[in-house]
Formats: structure tokens, C-alpha cells, sequence
């Protein structure tokens, strides 16, 4: 079983529409999160990150984390076909080294 | 201005050859670190350096080796290149364990 686990998709969704994307993990030491935006071609840009659990909210884009569950989400509001991307959920148990999931592919239809 | 920046973009080489990608920061962080993404996407990280010291050292072949001149630049030289070397090479940075990394932008390169 993989340390991080995450759906990659592709998933479709019309544009305006509320997107959820999902990650769940193994190790319960993890307590920092973040959500990485990674465009074709491109490297990866951070989007969000959260310590421990709770929300986060930055824009259209909200962060949860549930600890207990092991299970963490990143909301995109009102999406756009520009949010067309593929989103890398990423942990750590607060050394340097994160482990990232393997990704979920977004495609927002205008 | 580039924050973390790599050379070359891409890399098309030979098999048995040894070739380097340059990375270079100028953000002021103290962590830089190489990531190797398959084409998969999975990111898995190779190396860390922090202040120039090796501190995450992955289960990787030793072919492949990193070099910190210093804190603002990590190289990467892999030597006698495989056909499973192809693959897309990241740098990052990080200020600490909190904050996240910059990823450069990328080095696809290709093994023949």
C-alpha cells in the first residue's frame, strides 16, 4: 500500500462547477498538507497548505484536513477551464522530505 | 527572474553516456532538493541538501550523483545513462520544513 494515495483520474467537470479532489494516507505522523497545481510541461506550483487539521481558505480554494480519517481535500470554487491541471496532494511528518500522491487530472469544459 | 531555474530544459542523449543538469535558486533558501517524475506523474524525491550537507539520500542508484557548490545551486550528474533514467528531473527549494518547495521548471530528458 502506497503512503499516499490519490485517485488520478481524469476527472471532467463544466466549468462553474464545485470540484473535490481527494487524497488518503497510511502514516498517521504526516501534519503538514499541501496541494500542489502542476499545468502540462510545467513544474509544480503550490496552491495551499495546512497544518495538522482543519480548513483553509484562500480564494476559491479551500483545504480540509481530517486527521482522524486520514483524509485530506482540496475545494475549487466556481471552476474555471484555466484550473485545468493536475493536482498533487503532498506530506509530511515535519521533516524536509514530502511524499506526494500520484496526482488527479482536472479538465474544466467551458 | 527565475526563482529556481535548471539547465538544460531538455536533454536527449545515448545510453552509456554521463551527462548533468544544473540547478540554481535565488530565493534565499537554504534546502534544495532533486525530484525525479515519471511518466505516471509520481514524484519521488533523490536528494536533499540543506546548507550545502546532504540530508535526504534516497534509495538511488549511485550512478547518480548530486553536488552543492553552495546553498543557491544543486547539480545533479548521472553517470553511464539507462534507457529507465527517462524522465522528467525537478529541482526544488524549500526556506524550511513548513513552508513547501519551489519546483524549477524541469528537465526532460530522454535516454536513446
Amino acid at each position: 500500500q502506497k503512503e499516499v494515495e490519490q485517485d488520478p483520474g481524469p476527472l471532467s467537470v463544466p466549468e462553474g462547477a464545485i470540484v473535490s479532489l481527494n487524497c488518503t494516507y497510511s502514516n498517521s505522523a504526516f501534519q503538514y498538507f499541501m496541494w500542489y497545481r502542476q499545468y502540462s510541461r510545467k513544474g509544480p506550483e503550490l496552491l495551499m497548505y495546512t497544518y495538522s487539521s482543519g480548513n483553509k481558505e484562500d480564494g476559491r480554494f479551500t483545504a480540509q484536513v481530517d486527521k482522524s480519517s486520514k483524509y485530506i481535500s482540496l475545494f475549487i470554487r466556481d471552476s474555471q477551464p484555466s484550473d485545468s491541471a493536475t493536482y498533487l496532494c503532498a506530506m509530511s511528518g515535519g521533516t524536509y522530505k514530502y511524499i506526494f500522491g500520484t496526482g488527479t487530472r482536472l479538465k474544466v469544459l467551458a | 527572474d527565475t526563482a529556481v531555474s535548471q539547465t538544460p530544459k531538455y536533454l536527449v542523449t545515448q545510453m552509456g553516456n554521463d551527462k548533468s543538469i544544473k540547478c540554481e535558486q535565488n530565493l534565499g533558501h537554504d534546502t534544495m532538493y532533486w525530484y525525479k517524475q515519471d511518466s505516471k506523474k509520481f514524484l519521488k524525491i533523490m536528494f536533499s541538501y540543506n546548507n550545502k550537507e546532504l540530508i535526504i539520500n534516497e534509495t538511488v542508484p549511485n550512478r547518480f550523483s548530486p553536488k552543492s557548490p553552495d546553498k543557491a545551486h544543486l547539480n545533479l550528474h548521472i553517470n553511464s545513462l539507462e534507457l529507465g533514467d527517462s524522465a522528467v528531473y525537478f529541482c526544488a527549494s524549500s526556506r524550511d520544513r513548513s513552508n513547501g518547495y519551489t519546483f524549477g521548471s524541469g528537465t526532460r530528458l530522454t535516454v536513446v
